[in-house]
């Protein structure tokens, strides 16, 4: 089965201080996605990527950049953290070949104090 | 940007009950939409998916489409506890759009 990895696992932040959330896949997908979850919001889409060196706004980009520097990873970057970021971070792989069904990891839950 | 509404927020039934979930969505161009469950502290896994009008039916799931009325529903036969979960529902254009979800649908199922 498809594999998507995430690290850290848990995350506690400082307001103002930079986290990167890592994300790895080993499914050779092309296509990978940076969500939050938060309670009543579903999952909302951040940035995503078609392939290595490329990344795309979502819908919720504000505070968040993203990196792609591989087919495997995909990084998520916040600057400088808000409260308003304390979220649950999912990353996903998307295998276009089977209309873009995605493959999850296990998340990153991240408390900005 | 594609809307994409899911109904109930919460739905408890008894174990073998039959559930239905409903999902709207905006985008009348939309090709692709799936189901996914989500159990606590994990990530979302997929579960059926469909691109026709139509229904598509896989062991107790029945996934039914109407593009005219930009409605999906997710039928759960003879239900069990372990299907207790958050249930998503995600819809795409094509392979070049990200996947929306809407907010999901918790899923209690009573032994």
């Amino acid at each position: 089965e498809a594999a998507v990895t995430q690290s850290p696992r848990n995350k506690v932040a400082v307001t103002g201080g930079k986290v990167t959330l890592s994300c790895n896949q080993t499914n050779n997908h092309n296509n990978m996605y940076w969500y939050r979850q938060d309670t009543g919001h579903g999952l909302r889409l951040i940035h995503y990527s078609y392939g290595a060196g490329s990344t795309e706004k979502g819908d919720i980009p504000d505070g968040y950049k993203a990196s792609r520097p591989s087919q495997e990873n995909f990084s998520l970057i916040l600057e400088l953290a808000t409260p308003s970021q304390t979220s649950v971070y999912f990353c996903a792989s998307g295998d276009a070949g089977n209309q873009d069904t995605q493959y999850f990891g296990p998340g990153t839950r991240l408390l900005v104090l | 940007q594609e809307k994409v509404q899911q109904s109930p927020e919460s739905l408890i039934v008894p174990e073998g009950a039959m559930v239905s979930l409903n999902c709207s969505f905006s985008d009348s161009a939309s090709q692709s939409i799936w189901w996914y469950q989500q159990h606590p502290g994990k990530g979302p896994k997929a579960l059926i998916s469909i691109f026709s009008n139509g229904n598509k039916k896989e062991g107790r799931l029945t996934v039914y489409l109407n593009r005219a009325s930009l409605h999906v529903s997710l039928h759960i036969k003879d239900s069990q506890p372990s299907d207790s979960a958050v249930y998503l529902c995600a819809v795409s254009k094509d392979n070049n759009n990200a996947p929306r979800f809407g907010a999901g649908t918790k899923l209690s199922v009573k032994p």
